[in-house]
C-alpha cells in the first residue's frame, strides 16, 4: 500500500511569489491535513479537509489556502511569499477524519530567498 | 490557547530505558498522542492515550493523567535506531494535532 506522497519534494521561490504544493493521500484516505514545520515555531496545524471540504484551520494568515479535489487529493496555495515561509510542509491523511492515528507524507522543502 | 512543554533533549545508552515528559495547558482536547520523527523523515504515529493510564505497543508504552496534564513517553530496549524527535500532541478534534516543542532523543553505544 503506497504511503503518502507529496510534490514537489524540493522547491526555491523568490519573495512575492506564490507556490502550489501537492498531497495525495494514501489510498481510501478522505481526511487531509497540513503542518508547517520550522526550527524556530515547531509543527503547526494550518488545515484540514474532509470531503472537499474545510473543517478546521489554524492560525496562518490568509495568504495560506488550500483546496481538496473528489479524490481525496489536496494541494495548499501560499501567495505573497516572505522569507518566512521557508520551511517544511507537510501533510497528514487518516481514513475517516476521525482516526486518532494520522499518516505523514515526507514533505515539501519550500526555501525563499 | 493551548501549549505542550518537553525536554529539549535527553540521552541514554543502548538497552537502557528512557521516559519523555510532557506537560500541557488546554482548555479541552481527545487525547494524547506521540510521533517520532528521524532527522530529514516525516513524523511518524507511536501511541496514543483517549484515557488516562498506560498503553503498551511493544517496546513502547505512553501515560496520560489529565488531572495532572502531563503524560510521558517510555521506550525499553533502547536501540541506536531509537535517535530521533519525539513530540507529543494534543487531539483537538477534526484531525488537528497542537504539537509540543519536541524532545531530541540521543542513544549512544
Amino acid at each position: 500500500k503506497a504511503g503518502v506522497t507529496q510534490t514537489p519534494r524540493y522547491l526555491i521561490k523568490t519573495r512575492g511569489q506564490q507556490v502550489t504544493l501537492s498531497c495525495s493521500p494514501i489510498s481510501g484516505h478522505r481526511s487531509v491535513s497540513w503542518y508547517q514545520q520550522t526550527p524556530g515555531q515547531g509543527l503547526q496545524f494550518l488545515f484540514e479537509y474532509f470531503s472537499e471540504t474545510q473543517r478546521n484551520k489554524g492560525n496562518f494568515p490568509g495568504r495560506f489556502s488550500g483546496r481538496q479535489f473528489s479524490n481525496s487529493r489536496s494541494e495548499m496555495n501560499v501567495s505573497t511569499l516572505e522569507l518566512g515561509d521557508s520551511a517544511l510542509y507537510l501533510c497528514a491523511s487518516s481514513k475517516t477524519g476521525t482516526d486518532y492515528e494520522q499518516y505523514f507524507g515526507p514533505g515539501t522543502r519550500l526555501t525563499v530567498t | 490557547g493551548q501549549s505542550l512543554e518537553q525536554p529539549s533533549e535527553v540521552t541514554a545508552v543502548e538497552g537502557a530505558i528512557v521516559q519523555i515528559n510532557c506537560t500541557y495547558q488546554t482548555s479541552g482536547f481527545y487525547g494524547l498522542s506521540w510521533y517520532q520523527q528521524h532527522d530529514g523523515g516525516a513524523p511518524t504515529f507511536l501511541s496514543y492515550n483517549g484515557l488516562d493510564g498506560l498503553e503498551e505497543t511493544g517496546r513502547f508504552s505512553s501515560f496520560l493523567s489529565r488531572s495532572d496534564s502531563y503524560g510521558y513517553l517510555l521506550l525499553q530496549e533502547l536501540q541506536m535506531k531509537d535517535s530521533a524527535s519525539y513530540f507529543c500532541a494534543l487531539n483537538t478534534g477534526f484531525q488537528k494535532l497542537v504539537f509540543g516543542t519536541g524532545t531530541r532523543l540521543l542513544v549512544s553505544p
